[in-house]
């Protein structure tokens, strides 16, 4: 079964930090870009960050730049994002997602979401 | 930026009825526009890629069309399972933006 599973969400105060984590099976992950999703509490989608297959494109939302860094290990079919400084803003469902229709940015494959808490 | 403008934001229909939504972008995206449902509490399910392409396992009363900077997605015969949060997404280049959402509850 194609799955992505996410963790490393949790409550945390502003200034701090988190690293998500998206574990991937059933499709070879090392073949395909990965993105983060975010989605406020009852608010809209928001794309976060794009890594390529190989790792060597590597792009970020204005609002997260400089603050947040994705990565991926395609040893351990894992995907990461590292988040610095963080703000109440920043407070979302986080979604890893796949885009396998051809490097279309077309995300067919989404995890469940972890929820990162930012508050003091 | 690319801005992404759905409209309506809300609709309330019937099972059966014919729904359309659509998507504005603020400048030329070719075809690069994807469509989305969303339930509460569930992730996003792609359902068209590139404008028009149906992902697969999506029903085929689900179709998408244009190009440019107007889009449509249409769901032919609405049914109970369709009720849902709808959006659209362009991929013509980053940042990879949404539209707002457009909610299609029961009437």
């Amino acid at each position: 079964e194609v799955q992505l599973v996410e963790s490393g969400g949790g409550l945390v105060q502003p200034g701090g930090s988190l690293r998500l984590s998206c574990a991937a099976s059933g499709f070879t992950f090392s073949t395909y870009s990965m993105n983060w999703v975010r989605q406020a509490p009852g608010k809209g989608l928001e794309w976060v960050s794009y890594i390529s297959s190989s790792s060597r494109i590597i792009y970020y939302a204005d609002s997260v730049k400089g603050r947040f860094t994705i990565s991926r290990d395609n040893a351990k079919n894992s995907l990461y994002l590292q988040m610095n400084s963080l703000r109440a803003e920043d407070t979302a469902v986080y979604y890893c997602a796949t885009d396998r229709v051809g490097d279309l940015g077309a995300f067919d494959i989404w995890g469940q979401g972890t929820m990162g808490t930012v508050s003091s | 930026d690319i801005q992404m403008t759905q409209s309506p934001s809300s609709l309330s229909a019937s099972v059966g009825d014919r729904v359309t939504i659509t998507c504005r972008a603020s400048q030329s995206i070719s075809t690069y526009l994807n469509w989305y449902q969303q339930k509460p509490g569930k992730a996003p399910k792609l359902l068209i890629y590139a404008a028009s392409s149906l992902q697969s396992g999506v029903p085929s009363r689900f179709s998408g069309s244009g190009s440019g900077t107007d889009f449509t997605l249409t769901i032919s015969s609405l049914q109970p399972e369709d009720f849902a949060t709808y959006y659209c997404q362009q991929s013509y280049n980053t940042p990879w933006t949404f539209g707002q959402g457009t909610k299609v509850e029961i009437k």
